[in-house]
């Protein structure tokens, strides 16, 4: 069974400064894995995602990624925070469907909260 | 332009009534998903459907059914069965070309309050 932990519920940053959001994966299989950002009271929407290849993945909004198989961790990371940023976070781990498609399995989620 | 669309954003039920949530893709994805989600517990899945006329049970589909007529739409119902269906839900959709994992588009939620 795949799983996933992101260990901050909740991450306060100022302005300008950098930023990590640590997720930590379980898988048995092939790892995929995933970086979704949720504004409040909307859908879900793709940062960045690893399949293969370079472990240092770029996303959209300046944020990236780095795939660590030996520490089984995905942590997202921004060098300057910007207000907009202020949103939820989640970090998910994909595996095929038999017959096609793919299920997701999140994290329990972390709030980025930017203060100016 | 294309994208999942969700309705309605906001939806009121009594105890014991059971109610449908809609959900439509232009994309010509041929697999639809629905998650549920809880405060502190992020997303879980329900339902998914990998092609028209089929669907399968995801993790927590106790007191939930679904149907997949057309490969555009994907509905749920919510039935007086699920014990505590108050929670944001979320539909999203995905290609299966070449068998590969692709990324989920996500619609914009439909937010159930039970009275």
């Amino acid at each position: 069974a795949q799983s996933v932990t992101q260990l901050d519920s909740q991450v306060p940053v100022f302005e300008e400064a950098p930023v990590e959001l640590r997720c930590n994966y379980s898988s048995s299989v092939s790892v995929y894995l995933f970086w979704y950002v949720q504004y409040p009271n909307q859908g879900l929407q793709l940062l960045l995602k690893y399949l293969s290849g370079s472990t240092l993945v770029k996303g959209i909004n300046g944020f990236e990624a780095e795939f660590n198989k030996s520490q089984t961790s995905f942590h997202l990371r921004k060098p300057s925070v910007h207000i907009s940023d202020t949103a939820e976070y989640f970090c998910a781990v994909s595996s095929l469907l038999t017959g096609g498609g793919n299920k997701l399995t999140f994290g329990t989620g972390t709030q980025l909260k930017v203060e100016l | 332009d294309g994208g999942i669309t969700q309705s309605p954003k906001y939806l009121f039920r009594k105890e014991g009534q059971n109610v449908t949530l809609s959900c439509e893709q232009n994309l010509n994805h041929d697999a639809m998903y629905w998650y549920r989600q809880d405060p502190g517990q992020g997303l879980r899945l329900i339902y998914y459907s990998q092609i028209v006329n089929d669907f399968q049970k995801g993790d927590i589909a106790e007191g939930y059914s679904v149907s997949r007529e057309k490969k555009e739409s994907f509905p749920l119902t919510v039935t007086s069965a699920q014990k505590n269906p108050t929670a944001f839900y979320l539909c999203a959709s995905s290609t299966k070309r070449g068998g590969l994992i692709h990324e989920q588009f996500f619609g914009p939620g439909t937010r159930l309050t039970v009275l």
